[in-house]
């Protein structure tokens, strides 16, 4: 089983529309969560850090189940620069304490007009 | 803020050539990666510093690849020699380590492609 799993999609959905990506992680011990948002031949961008409580910024909602081992992404009233790769990303501390940045594959999304 | 830069963004080689990439992180930033990324796939880390010290090299592949960071500022990695396999993007991020909750910010990244 992978340390970070995704659905790669594509996920295709008209403006307007609410979609949800889940991203599933092996260790329990994960300490932090990331979204990241990767344009086609473009580098990553932080889209959002991704807190126990959960949090939300503007139409972007971001969820952490740790019983299930998931974190979760919902996009509100999807628009066509939404159109991405969303990477997520997870903080794993081992056993010499040493941090390490585990990355998923990327769930691909294109919103259609 | 500036962000992270890296040089150069495009570079096409003949296997067996050597090749460096060269990247400046965010000022104050003390941790910084080097990662790979095929098409299609996620980042994969090469080597992570905390200052001038390489912590984790695990995935470097060290009979080709090698990397420093002098001064604990900009860094350089190095192929050498370069085969078909290494065309990717090398993507450079910086972050302010401390606790390692920060997240990380990516350069442009260099893309390279072998012939």
């Amino acid at each position: 089983r992978k340390e970070v799993e995704q659905d790669p999609g594509p996920f295709n959905v008209p403006e307007g529309a609410t979609v949800a990506f889940n991203c599933t992680y092996s260790n329990s011990a994960s300490q932090s969560f990331f979204w990241y948002r990767q344009d086609c031949r473009k580098e990553p961008k932080l889209l959002m850090s991704v807190y126990s409580s959960g949090n939300e910024d503007g139409r972007f909602t971001a969820q952490l189940n740790r019983a299930s081992q998931y974190i979760s992404l919902l996009i509100r009233d999807s628009k066509l620069s939404d159109s991405a790769t969303y990477l997520c990303v997870v903080l794993n501390l081992n056993a010499g304490n040493n941090r390490k940045l585990i990355w998923g594959l990327g769930t691909s999304l294109a919103v259609n007009p | 803020e500036a962000g992270v830069v890296q040089s150069p963004r495009y570079k096409i080689i003949e296997k067996k050539q050597p090749v460096a990439f060269w990247c400046n992180p965010i000022s104050g930033h003390n941790t910084l990666y080097w990662y790979r990324q095929n098409l299609g796939q996620g980042p994969e880390l090469l080597i992570r510093y905390e200052n001038e010290e390489a912590v984790d090299d695990s995935q470097l592949p060290k009979d080709r690849f090698s990397a420093e960071r002098l001064k604990g500022v900009d860094s350089t990695l190095k192929i050498q020699p370069a085969e078909l396999g290494d065309s990717a993007v090398y993507l450079c991020a910086s972050s302010d380590g401390g606790s390692g909750n920060q997240p990380q910010h990516f350069g442009d990244g260099t893309r390279l492609s072998i012939l």
